[in-house]
C-alpha cells in the first residue's frame, strides 16, 4: 500500500513568489492535514481538509491557503512568499470523517521549501 | 486554545542512559499521541494513549498518560544510537475538533 506522497520534495523560489505543493493521501483516507515545520519550532498546524472541506486553519496569514479535490488529494498554496516562510512542509492523512473517530495521522516526507 | 507543552527541548544522553520526555497540556485530552522524526526524516506515529493513567511499552519504550488526562510521558530504556530522533507527543481535545495539537518535540541524541 502506498504512503503519502507528497511533491516536489524540494523546491527554491525568491521572496513575493507564488508555489504550490501537492499531497495525495493514503487510499481510503479522506481527511488531510498540512503543518509547517520551521527550524527549531515544531510542526506548526496549517491546514486540515475533510471530504473536500475545509474544516480548521490554524493561525497563518490568509496568503496560505489550499484545497482538496474529490479524489481526496490536497493543494498548499502560498503567495507572496516571504524569507521565513523556508521550511518543511509536510502533509499528513488519515482516515478522516467527523464521527468522532481518534484518527492516527501518517505523514508524507515533506516538501522542503527555501525561499531566498 | 489549546495548547501542549514538551520538556527538555532537548537531551543529550549517553548510550545505555535512560531517557524521558515530559508532555503537559493546557485542556484535559481524549488522547495522547506520541510520534518519533529520525533527522531527516518525517514523523511516524509510535503509539496512542486513551484511558486515564493508562501505561503501554513497547520494547524498551513506556508511555504514560496522567491521571487527570492533562499529561504524559515516553520513558527509554538503556538508550541506544538507533533512538536518536525529535519525539513528539500530540494531543487530542475531542471537543469537537478532530486535528491533533503536536508539542514542539524533545531531539534526542545518543552519544555511543
Amino acid at each position: 500500500e502506498a504512503g503519502v506522497t507528497q511533491s516536489p520534495t524540494h523546491l527554491i523560489k525568491t521572496r513575493g513568489q507564488q508555489v504550490t505543493l501537492r499531497c495525495s493521501p493514503i487510499s481510503g483516507h479522506t481527511s488531510v492535514y498540512w503543518y509547517q515545520q520551521a527550524l527549531g519550532l515544531g510542526l506548526q498546524f496549517l491546514l486540515w481538509y475533510d471530504e473536500g472541506e475545509e474544516r480548521n486553519r490554524g493561525n497563518f496569514p490568509p496568503r496560505f491557503s489550499g484545497r482538496q479535490f474529490p479524489n481526496y488529494s490536497s493543494e498548499l498554496n502560498v503567495n507572496a512568499l516571504e524569507l521565513e516562510d523556508s521550511a518543511l512542509y509536510l502533509c499528513a492523512s488519515s482516515p478522516g470523517g467527523l464521527a468522532g473517530r481518534i484518527n492516527i495521522q501518517y505523514f508524507g516526507a515533506g516538501t522542503r521549501l527555501s525561499v531566498l | 486554545g489549546q495548547q501542549v507543552m514538551q520538556i527538555p527541548q532537548y537531551q543529550h544522553v549517553q548510550e545505555g542512559e535512560d531517557f524521558t520526555t515530559y508532555c503537559n497540556s493546557s485542556t484535559t485530552l481524549s488522547n495522547i499521541q506520541w510520534y518519533k522524526q529520525r533527522p531527516g526524516g518525517h514523523p511516524v506515529f509510535l503509539i496512542q494513549l486513551v484511558k486515564s493513567g493508562e501505561v503501554k511499552k513497547q520494547k524498551r519504550l513506556t508511555f504514560q498518560f496522567g491521571e487527570a488526562k492533562k499529561n504524559s510521558s515516553l520513558h527509554i530504556t538503556a538508550t541506544q544510537t538507533t533512538d536518536v530522533g525529535t519525539y513528539f507527543c500530540a494531543g487530542h481535545s475531542g471537543a469537537g475538533s478532530y486535528q491533533l495539537t503536536f508539542g514542539k518535540g524533545t531531539k534526542l541524541s545518543v552519544i555511543p
